[in-house]
């Protein structure tokens, strides 16, 4: 079974500081996608980045920076010196089988006070 | 380009109405999903579509729940004789295509909030 754990369910912190999102996925299929999407308090998803299982390299986007790691079954998102704006609810999701659905995980709420 | 459209934004109905949600992907796009955001039950998978087909059903909840897409287009989410556990948010998302050698990215639309009284 396909599974996406997101155990932090609320972080606060203040402006400037750095914040990582953890990510843990369960799935026995050796080709999958992760993904990460925002959820601003306007409620639209938003997407951030889609990473396939063969990829294990880091990404950064400007303040933005994915860690992969399948030794850990984990897909972690730091945010470098947050902003108000960050506040939002992320979710990741995992990407398996033909019909590529999302299994999302629970979310994980941040809040950036100024 | 337009994005994800859906409509209505929000829908109240009484207990035992049926309701439509309606969603318009983004042109081109030949994947479509319908996906319910509950407190209860996070975000969870209802069905997909790949053009006009429906090959993957497995999410919808009960019988009542049906979907439907035309012309590789517009698709439409009924719900009949609505219960109160389907308040919820529901979203649509479509995706260039799926199934392949690679998964698409999927872009999601605004959602309608459905409140059953």
């Amino acid at each position: 079974a396909q599974k996406v754990t997101q155990a932090q369910t609320e972080i606060s912190v203040v402006e400037k500081e750095d914040v990582t999102l953890d990510c843990v996925y369960e799935t026995r299929d050796t080709t999958y996608y992760l993904f990460w999407y925002k959820q601003p308090p306007s409620g639209e998803l938003v997407f951030l980045i889609r990473r396939n299982s063969f990829d294990e390299q880091n990404e950064i986007s400007g303040r933005y920076s994915w860690n992969f790691q399948k030794s850990t079954s984990s897909f972690n998102f730091t945010i470098t010196a947050s902003q108000v704006v960050d506040s939002a609810v992320y979710f990741c999701a995992l990407s398996v089988g033909n019909t590529d659905k999302l299994i999302f995980g629970t979310g994980t709420r941040l809040q950036v006070f100024p | 380009g337009a994005g994800v459209s859906q409509s209505p934004s929000n829908k109240v109905t009484e207990k035992g109405k049926d309701v439509e949600l309606r969603c318009d992907p983004i042109s081109g796009h030949t994947a479509l999903y319908w996906y319910r955001q509950s407190l209860g039950q996070g975000l969870e998978f209802l069905i997909y579509f790949q053009g006009n087909s429906a090959p993957d059903k497995s999410g919808l909840p009960s019988d009542r729940f049906s979907a439907e897409r035309t012309g590789g287009s517009v698709s439409t989410l009924t719900i009949q004789r609505t219960q109160q556990e389907d308040s919820a948010v529901y979203l649509c998302a479509s995706s260039v295509t799926s199934g392949g050698s690679t998964t698409d990215t999927q872009y999601f639309g605004p959602g309608t909030r459905l409140t059953v009284l």
